[in-house]
């Protein structure tokens, strides 16, 4: 299973970008990248997925060079109610991987 | 997206006694369930995989004598938490696997439940 590294935490503001960009250089080649984001006393909740380039959703974008080796989560305007947990992972969708989680990114908004 | 529900919420028990939590999908069959353990500003676990219709997989030193799992249909997995101590007490969350025929080809996404908090007194 590839190993995904995160920053520990990252504090913003208000209506700004927020990029937290994951690291994982073992990826293989039939894994997809999936973010979650869990807050306090929640199961995680599905944010985006994607393989390469970019994927856009309602509630963020997702950026992932041609070497796959890392992905950024991009947060458009973040909110005091995006303040949460963000977790990577990285696994295959054949219906045998399992999700293992790394230590995620909590991410402070502040006003 | 699909749900996944779980039941209790919250659950406080006597050390000794055994506790079960349930994990269901509500509108989706899920042949494989999983069940994780989070403490307190840590991560999430893994302890199992749950396939319906036979034995759970327990990762590495989760006693499955201690953490029985159940998954008897296609939208229901159980955990049993055996004399529970202390210990034991944690946030414990189920995730459901659901086959997504897209356009793009075919995948399995997984979701999870709102988890159960246990505290064991």
């Amino acid at each position: 299973l590839a190993k995904t590294t995160q920053p520990i935490s990252m504090d913003s503001y208000e209506g700004q970008e927020v990029n937290i960009t994951c690291s994982h250089n073992n990826i293989a080649t039939n894994d997809y990248i999936t973010w979650y984001q869990q807050f306090p006393s929640q199961g995680p909740r599905f944010i985006i997925q994607g393989y390469k380039t970019k994927v856009t959703n309602e509630v963020a974008s997702l950026f992932i060079p041609a070497d796959r080796k890392s992905s950024t989560l991009s947060l458009p305007r973040v909110s005091l109610s995006d303040t949460a947990v963000y977790y990577c992972l990285v696994g295959d969708d054949s219906g045998y991987s399992t999700l293992t989680f790394g230590k995620g990114t909590m991410l402070l908004v502040s006003p | 997206g699909a749900v996944v529900s779980q039941h209790p919420s919250w659950v406080i028990c006597k050390s000794g006694t055994s506790v079960k939590i349930e994990c269901r999908s509500l509108d989706f069959q899920a042949t494989t369930m999983f069940w994780y353990r989070q403490f307190p500003k840590q991560s999430l676990m893994l302890m199992a995989t749950s396939n319906e219709g036979s034995k759970a997989t327990y990762e590495q030193g989760v006693e499955k004598d201690k953490f029985l799992i159940n998954h008897a249909s296609l939208t229901l997995s159980t955990l049993t938490v055996t004399s529970a101590h202390p210990e034991d007490s944690s946030f414990y969350i189920c995730s459901a696997r659901e086959y997504s025929d897209r356009a793009s080809g075919s995948s399995y996404e997984q979701y999870f439940g709102p988890g159960t908090r246990l505290t064991v007194t």
